[in-house]
């Protein structure tokens, strides 16, 4: 079965800095895009970073470009985001997902499956 | 960036009736649509992608329909497990956006 497990979050000081993991299974890992969602208390969905199946290719959301790095280490079937000089508005549970097809069979994909997510929250 | 704009905000539906959901895109996202379903504390699940597919292990009772800027997702008979957030979200192009929601609650 396919499946995506995050852990990292925690509390963390505004300014500093955390690294989150998400570890895959139940699929050909190398083969899949691979994403990062970020949802506020209360809030909607927020796309914040994603990863071509080889990681040549990255994309961010402008509101954290330069500040979250992501990576991924197909030997591991882990993709993990470095999150540097937080603020209280990154505070939110962030999801790890996984592209809804190889990127042999479509260029553009959905996100399915999701994990179960991990909560930042970023205070002093 | 293409804003996804949801409809209603919530929508308040007897069991066994139907809902239908609309989701506008502010440009041609052609049928790269998809639509997830989260329920409080859980993570969001794929219901539909390309517009119209339904993922795996959907009921039948959801369907997705639009192309281009204009898209809809129907659940034909609401279900006491349907009581949930919907969002739609466009994968044509970069920034993945997606839209606010539109919370299904039990009238």
């Amino acid at each position: 079965q396919e499946h995506l497990v995050e852990s990292g979050g925690g509390v963390v000081q505004p300014g500093r800095s955390l690294r989150l993991s998400c570890v895959a299974s139940g699929f050909t890992f190398n083969t899949y895009a691979l994403h990062w969602v970020r949802q506020a208390p209360g809030k909607g969905l927020e796309w914040v970073a994603s990863v071509s199946s080889d990681g040549s290719k990255k994309y961010y959301v402008d509101s954290v470009n330069g500040r979250f790095t992501v990576s991924r280490d197909n030997s591991k079937n882990m993709v993990s985001l470095q999150m540097d000089s937080l603020g209280t508005d990154d505070t939110a549970t962030y999801y790890c997902a996984r592209g809804g097809c190889r990127v042999d069979s479509c260029s553009r994909a959905w996100f399915d499956p999701w994990g179960q997510g991990t909560l930042v929250t970023v205070s002093s | 960036e293409i804003a996804m704009t949801q409809s209603p905000a919530t929508l308040s539906v007897s069991p066994g009736e139907r809902a239908t959901l609309s989701c506008r895109a502010s440009q041609s996202v052609s049928t790269n649509l998809a639509w997830y379903q989260q329920k409080p504390g859980q993570a969001p699940r794929i219901l539909i992608y390309a517009a119209s597919t339904r993922a795996a292990g959907i009921p039948a009772r959801f369907s997705g329909s639009g192309s281009e800027t204009d898209f809809t997702l129907t659940i034909s008979s609401l279900q006491s497990e349907d009581f949930a957030v919907y969002y739609c979200q466009q994968y044509n192009n970069w920034p993945r956006t997606f839209g606010q929601g539109t919370k299904v609650e039990i009238k």
